[in-house]
């Protein structure tokens, strides 16, 4: 069975510019969360996506959004990118609810924003 | 009471040796346990978990020890090995908190 996809996996950005990150979950898991890693902050929850419908949300600006569609990938967006928005940007799938049992992490897209 | 206390943040362990890895938590709802290990360059891959019903739970040369009454959980590895270097991290999850709450992380070298 295929693994978490994440596309892409590196990207540089420019201030101020938006910028949408995708995932592809293991094949018939539902949920779909999302995560930001930085080295000062760790690995912060920004939201999950369960049958289309966002289940949970972090403590994130409105400027990071996401949605998922019926076959169960994911995209995040991201706009008016600032400087501290460079991280690393995880998606992880499950069967059911993301804190219901385990996770399965991609590996990430690096986003660089200059 | 979200939070999951993670220590410590880094351990040096040589090859052979037992590296054990710490998390506290506060929330007594918190009904799973995970552990992940992350390499430099990719996503977390999930290594073994625990729920509460259990004290501890091995998995070839890695065990969690589970204390409730303490509400604290630990990772240990056995026998390290150099390949085991990598970045650790705890989480939890369960009751309201539908999502994993992770550690801020151990980065583990150990040396040949």
């Amino acid at each position: 069975k295929a693994g978490v996809t994440q596309t892409p996996r590196y990207l540089i950005k420019t201030r101020g510019q938006q910028v949408t990150l995708s995932c592809s979950p293991i094949s018939g898991h539902r949920s779909v969360s999302w995560y930001q890693q930085t080295p000062g902050q760790g690995l912060q929850f920004l939201f999950e996506y369960f049958s289309e419908t966002q289940r949970n949300k972090g403590n994130f600006p409105g400027r990071f959004s996401g949605r998922q569609f019926s076959n169960s990938r994911s995209e995040m967006n991201v706009s008016t990118l600032e400087l501290g928005d460079s991280a690393l940007y995880l998606c992880a799938s499950s069967y059911g609810l993301a804190g219901a049992g385990e996770q399965y992490f991609g590996p990430g897209t690096r986003l660089t924003v200059t | 009471q979200q939070q999951v206390k993670q220590s410590p943040q880094s351990l040096i362990v040589q090859k052979g040796g037992i590296s054990i890895i710490n998390c506290a938590y506060e929330n007594t709802a918190f009904d799973y346990f995970p552990w992940y290990q992350q390499f430099p360059g990719k996503g977390p891959a999930l290594l073994i978990a625990i729920r509460p019903d259990v004290s501890e739970k091995k998995e070839g040369r890695f065990t969690i020890s589970f204390n409730k009454s303490a509400k604290q959980f630990s990772l240990h590895i056995m026998d390290s090995q150099p390949g085991d270097s990598a970045t650790y991290f705890c989480a939890a999850s369960g009751g309201a908190t539908n999502k994993l709450i992770f550690g801020t992380g151990t980065l583990l070298a150990v040396q040949p």
